[in-house]
């Protein structure tokens, strides 16, 4: 099956720094990511999409200048947490979609961030 | 929009019983129905999914669904749980052509020997 990579697993950063997580597809092209956030014991709350070679499409309540995201090429997609505060501590969540098994997204293992 | 309920936030059962967790979903449009598996500090794995045709859908690790477009359901059962089923469980929609998904709130399934 189609496999999503992201990195790092875990990062921890200081108050005020920035944060970048990558979501590799490693054997497909992905078009289209996802990114999710998850607080302890809750479910997946969808924070954008992205979309290869334009502008991500963020969802209601979530800012775009603290959450940057990047999908520069067709296997590839950042997401930049700038200027970290202890609230961002999360666990962040990416997904993609292959074209040839649609609709089905296949998830990263995620990316545990802590702000202290 | 779509939405997704999960009737259930914890679930304990006996190793070897059976069990179901519930899911119902709202959307005005066609949907995919999806169950993932979620494992301590770790991403999601498919179980299975409905796209289309048959309503029973089977997945991995003997996990079952049933979709129910009257009830708008798509249950998720076992008939025998082992105690590596302990996990939590998400049950997610997408609208056809939109392929955005949304998740219901999580089922955590707790299996006791």
């Amino acid at each position: 099956g189609a496999v999503v990579s992201q990195h790092p697993s875990r990062v921890i950063c200081k108050s005020g720094t920035s944060v970048k997580i990558e979501c590799r597809s490693l054997d497909f092209q992905a078009t289209t990511m996802f990114w999710y956030r998850q607080f302890p014991k809750q479910s997946l709350m969808l924070m954008a999409t992205s979309n290869e070679g334009s502008k991500a499409t963020y969802e209601q309540g979530v800012e775009k200048d603290k959450f940057l995201i990047n999908h520069a090429s067709l296997t590839l997609s950042t997401l930049t947490v700038t200027s970290a505060h202890p609230e961002d501590s999360s666990f962040y969540i990416c997904s993609a979609l292959d074209a040839a098994a649609l609709p089905t997204a296949f998830f990263g293992q995620g990316t545990r961030l802590t702000v202290v | 929009a779509q939405s997704v309920t999960q009737l259930d936030s914890q679930v304990p059962v006996f190793e070897e019983a059976p069990v179901e967790l519930r899911c119902n979903y709202s959307s005005s449009v066609s949907v995919y129905l999806f169950w993932y598996v979620q494992y301590p500090n770790q991403g999601l794995q498919l179980l299975l999914k409905y796209l289309s045709g048959s309503t029973l859908v089977k997945g991995i690790n003997g996990f079952e669904a049933e979709f129910n477009k009257s009830q708008t359901s798509f249950h998720l059962r076992k008939p025998s749980v082992h105690l590596r089923d302990t996990a939590e469980y998400f049950c997610a929609v997408s609208e056809t052509g939109g392929f955005k998904t949304i998740f219901g709130a999580g089922t955590r399934l707790f299996v006791k020997a």
